[in-house]
């Protein structure tokens, strides 16, 4: 398995503000995601983060509003832009591992916006 | 397109008796199905995973689950509910040609289980 650790775990922001949110890897993986877990909601997919690359975002989900940056293999950062208390969910890091097709998240963080 | 229906909100066992989890799924070509449990202020953690060959499949802490073509179901089950059960269950699934993270959550369903 992988260990994921994100950091903040819970950050509360006021509007218009933004946030960045960090993602580490105990190893190094190709494949990186971000995902977002609105309240009583299920997880929804913003982007891939690729590294050397731009991330590969979803339907819904534009780059600025959640900038996201791959400098290497173990590490990722999100930012959530200009923020609105509809953006206030959890927010998760996921890696992948194609080999085992194993998916693992890291354990959130918590955002409120005001 | 792929899709996952978990038809229960909630399950309420009984410590000591089975559990069922329920999870169908729609999806093109080859089904990769996965479970997770999400316990409270914390990520989510894999369970167990069909990606081919037997239809049963077990994972961590005593769950298994069975996978059916027909019926395009992969419920989740224990044979003895423990109070540390309860969480929040995820049912997940992609099509085998796609990557990791092309993976379709289904809502959850919370489990409760009483001493």
């Amino acid at each position: 398995s992988a260990v994921i650790s994100q950091k903040p775990s819970r950050d509360i922001c006021q509007r218009g503000t933004s946030l960045t949110i960090q993602c580490q890897v105990d190893s190094q993986v190709t494949m990186m995601f971000w995902y977002r877990q609105q309240p009583g909601q299920s997880l929804t997919l913003i982007a891939t983060a690729n590294q050397g690359s731009e991330a590969t975002y979803e339907s819904g989900f534009v780059i600025d509003k959640f900038p996201i940056s791959r400098p290497n293999l173990t590490f990722s950062t999100l930012t959530v832009s200009n923020m609105s208390p509809e953006d206030s969910s959890i927010y998760l890091c996921s890696v992948g591992r194609e080999v085992y097709n194993e998916q693992f998240f890291g354990p959130g963080t918590r955002l409120t916006v005001l | 397109a792929q899709s996952v229906a978990q038809p229960e909100d909630q399950v309420n066992v009984a410590e000591g008796n089975p559990l069922t989890v329920k999870c169908t799924y729609s999806v093109s070509g080859n089904p990769y199905l996965f479970w997770y449990v999400q316990y409270p202020n914390r990520g989510l953690q894999f369970l167990l995973k069909y990606i081919t060959g037997d239809n049963l499949v077990k994972g961590s802490y005593g769950f298994e689950a069975e996978f059916n073509k027909s019926q395009t179901s992969f419920h989740l089950k224990k044979p003895s509910a423990l109070v540390s059960d309860s969480a929040l269950y995820f049912c997940a699934v992609r099509a085998g040609n796609t990557n990791a993270g092309k993976s379709t959550f289904g809502d959850g369903t919370t489990l409760t289980v009483k001493p």
